[in-house]
This record gives C-alpha cells, structure tokens and sequence, in this order.
C-alpha cells in the first residue's frame, strides 16, 4: 500500500534557522516524490519533484531509498516561507498522488 | 502556464439539491483530471481519478451515484454532488495532469457548504 508520513503537524523555526521537513513514504517500487506548498488563502503549488534534483527558493529534498525518506530542507528560513507543505507520492505508471498530512512550518521574525 | 481553474470557489445550498463544480485546465490538454476532497485540518483524500472519454475510478468507500464526474473533453471535468446532505459539506479541490508529464496542477477548490 502506498503510504506517506510527515510526522509533524506544526513546526516553528526563528528567521534564519535552518529548517527540514520530515517525509518518509511507503511504496513497494519506484515513486516519484514530490513536495506541494500552500500559502495562505491560495492554492497549492508544486515546490519540488525528487526527479528534478533542483533548488527552488533555496528549498532541496533528496530522495534517500534506504531510508524511504524524501525530506525538505532549507538552511535558512525566511518569514515568507510559513505556509503548509505536504509531502506525495506517485507510484508506477503516473498513479495519482497520495498525500501525507502535512506539516504547517511557521517561520517566526 | 499550467493554470487550472475551478469553479465556483465557494456555493451554499439547500439539503437535497445537486450541485455542479467544473474543473478547467487553461492552457494545457489532460486526458486525467483528479478530485480531493479536503476536511478541516486534513489533508487531501483521492475521491476519482477522471478520465477524459471514459468512466471515472472512484476510490474505494466513494459513492459514484452520488459524485458524478463527467470529463467530456480534454480541457474540462465536471463533479455533480447529488442530494446533497450537510454531511457532504466540504471543500472539494481539483487536479490536472498535462499530457503527458507526472505532474499535477491543482485549482483554487470549492467550498460546499449544504444547509
């Protein structure tokens, strides 16, 4: 079955912190990971896709098989990062994407 | 680009009513569109995959006779919530896959509020 995990609801870091966001998944084979962002009153975005192995708003996430692990990192938070991200996963033939809970980062001046 | 647009953003109505939420990929083509439902504080649950000519999966535990989609063309699905009840109060949320890449794009979503 496919599963993901973000074991943090809400996680509170002080401006230019660095900041991770846990995900770990649960697929037999090979996902396609991806991280989603929602600011305030909008929509959710795609932050980032472990294919891609880019940085975006300084944001990286490397997908750790042995550790079933895909979790965000950003060595220094800045306020306009507070939003909730969610962490999902597509199995094998481009299935639909299967989110984990979320985690709300609050990023505090 | 890859803008998906959903509407309405947010209707009320009457115990018993349908309501109808349309679901528009802009500027790109999507043979399969997605609808979520999403409850207070929860994340986003996979109610069907919709399939542009042919008939939506629905996943297991919803009701296809009281969600109907409808994906009548490559740009456009449609989710009908049949007789209504206020236990279907919601916020219904969207997604396109453009063909044929591995990504989503989500609309704004609609918030269902049955009275």
């Amino acid at each position: 079955a496919q599963r993901v995990t973000q074991p943090e609801k809400l996680l509170s870091v002080f401006k230019g912190a660095p900041v991770e966001l846990k995900c770990n998944y649960s697929y037999s084979g090979s996902p396609e990971l991806f991280w989603y962002v929602q600011y305030s009153r909008q929509r959710l975005q795609l932050l980032l896709r472990h294919i891609s192995r880019e940085s975006i708003k300084g944001f990286t996430a490397d997908l750790n098989k042995g550790e079933t692990s895909f979790h965000l990192k950003k060595p220094f938070a800045q306020e306009e990062d507070s939003a909730m991200y969610y962490c999902a996963l597509s199995g094998r033939g481009n299935t639909p994407l299967v989110f984990g809970k979320g985690t709300r980062l609050s990023v505090i001046a | 680009g890859a803008v998906v647009s959903q509407h309405p953003s947010r209707v009320i109505c009457k115990s018993g009513t349908s309501v109808k939420i349309e679901c528009r990929s802009l500027d790109f083509q999507a043979t399969t569109m997605f609808w979520y439902r999403q409850f207070p504080k929860q994340s986003l649950m996979l109610m069907a995959t919709s399939n542009e000519g042919s008939k939506a999966t629905y996943e297991q535990g919803v009701e296809k006779d009281k969600f109907l989609i409808n994906h009548a063309s490559l740009t456009l699905s449609t989710l009908t919530v049949t007789s209504a009840h206020p236990e279907d109060s919601s916020f219904y949320i969207c997604s396109a896959r453009p063909d044929p890449e591995n990504i989503q794009y989500f609309g704004a979503g609609t918030r269902l509020s049955v009275l």
